[in-house]
Formats: C-alpha cells, sequence, structure tokens
C-alpha cells in the first residue's frame, strides 16, 4: 500500500515565490525524505529528517516532520526556474521491512 | 553525477525478447535496489539485494529475475514481458547503515 502521498499534485507558482508541498502517511516511521525528480531522470536526495527531530534546513529548504499527524512539509523558498522537477517524501519504517517507500510526488513548475 | 550509472537509458523490447538492463555503482556501497516507476503512480520497489544476497522480493512476476554477482553490478534480466511493463527502471544504491539512497538515472523502457 503507498506510505505516503504529497499534496498537491501539481504546483506552479513565479519565480521568487515560495513553494510549500506537503506529505502524509501512514504507519510509524524512522525517518522521512525528500527527493527531487527531474522529468526522465533518476531521483537525487534533498533532505532527511529523523522521527525525533521536528525541523531541518538545508540551504533553501526546510522541511517539518509532525509525527502526532504522520505530516511532513517541504518549503523552497526564493524558487527559481531551475527548481522545477517532480518532489516525492520517502518513508523508513522503524521495524519490518528497511527500505524506502516513496509517495506519488508533486510536480512543480516555477514561472520564469 | 550520483556515482550510479545504468545502461541502457532507453530500450524498446518486443513481448517475445530478452533483455538485460544493467546498473554499476561507483560508491563503495553494499546494498542495491531496483525500483518500477510507471507513470502517474509511486515508486515500486523490486528487490533489494544486501551483501550480494537478495533480501527483498516485492512479489514480482518471474519474468523480471535480478542478478548481483558483486556489490558494485546489479541486473536484472527480462523476458517475455508485457506493454504494463513499460516504465522507468531506476537503479538505486546505499551505504551500511545510511538510509539515503543514490539513484542512477534510469532505463526508460517500452514493450510493445
Amino acid at each position: 500500500s503507498q506510505q505516503g502521498e504529497e499534496d498537491p499534485q501539481a504546483l506552479s507558482i513565479q519565480e521568487g515565490e515560495n513553494a510549500t508541498m506537503n506529505c502524509s502517511y501512514k504507519t510509524s516511521i524512522n525517518n522521512l525524505q525528500w527527493y527531487r525528480q527531474n522529468s526522465g531522470r533518476g531521483l537525487v536526495h534533498l533532505i532527511l529528517i529523523r522521527s525525533n527531530e521536528r525541523e531541518k534546513h538545508s540551504g533553501r529548504l526546510r522541511v517539518t516532520l509532525d509525527t502526532s499527524k504522520k505530516s511532513s512539509s517541504l518549503l523552497i523558498t526564493a524558487s527559481r526556474a531551475a527548481d522545477t522537477a517532480s518532489y516525492f517524501c520517502a518513508t523508513f519504517p522503524d521495524t519490518g521491512r528497511r527500505a524506502l517507500t516513496f509517495g506519488s510526488g508533486t510536480r512543480l513548475q516555477v514561472q520564469p | 553525477e550520483t556515482g550510479v550509472t545504468q545502461t541502457p537509458r532507453h530500450l524498446v523490447m518486443g513481448m517475445t525478447n530478452k533483455k538485460s538492463l544493467k546498473c554499476e555503482q561507483h560508491l563503495g556501497h553494499n546494498a542495491m535496489y531496483w525500483y518500477k516507476q510507471s507513470a502517474k503512480k509511486p515508486l515500486e520497489l523490486m528487490f533489494v539485494y544486501s551483501l550480494e544476497e537478495r533480501v527483498e522480493n516485492n512479489s514480482v512476476p518471474s519474468r523480471f529475475s535480478p542478478e548481483c554477482p558483486n556489490s558494485s553490478h546489479l541486473f536484472l534480466h527480462l523476458h517475455t514481458l508485457q506493454p504494463e511493463d513499460s516504465a522507468l527502471y531506476l537503479c538505486a544504491s546505499s551505504g551500511w547503515g545510511d538510509e539515503k539512497l543514490f539513484f542512477g538515472s534510469g532505463t526508460q523502457l517500452s514493450v510493445l
């Protein structure tokens, strides 16, 4: 079954604006990760947040995690046209299968 | 470059053909993965190899046969595929105790 579900499915913004993507998941996790995928290419790891962390920053990226609501958000500040891509959350469980489970992704379009 | 190389980048095959996808990683990782990405669906984990031993087979049809001859190489042998098997096949690797994945660029497979 699908673990992570991103919201919205698609997002279109202007350059310079902030982009916020949300992820909900169902089971208990060890960590949650965000990946980026340019069209037809592989995924690139952006940031990892552990279950005992609430917020993490990396450059223009800010990730929050609320384990009580089983949700996470990815904020990209001051977006650029080069940020256009699909963004996926992925969860790593704290028990059972030790492999990432991905959501369906959010397609972000940043207009120049 | 992520350090994970997949070949070929594109593959078109008939339903009676036999072909193989190749993945090579130069990161010193000891776990390798095959994921399938179909249009508008989440990434599906197919196989996981850890220290050259298959540790996960996620109910994948037998027409997909993985092979991991050493920790740097991973193959996916394909035979008598169906049109619904058309997808982007992604290889990934990770280091010991590191839940972060490094992906290749994928093989875009079309089954006619």
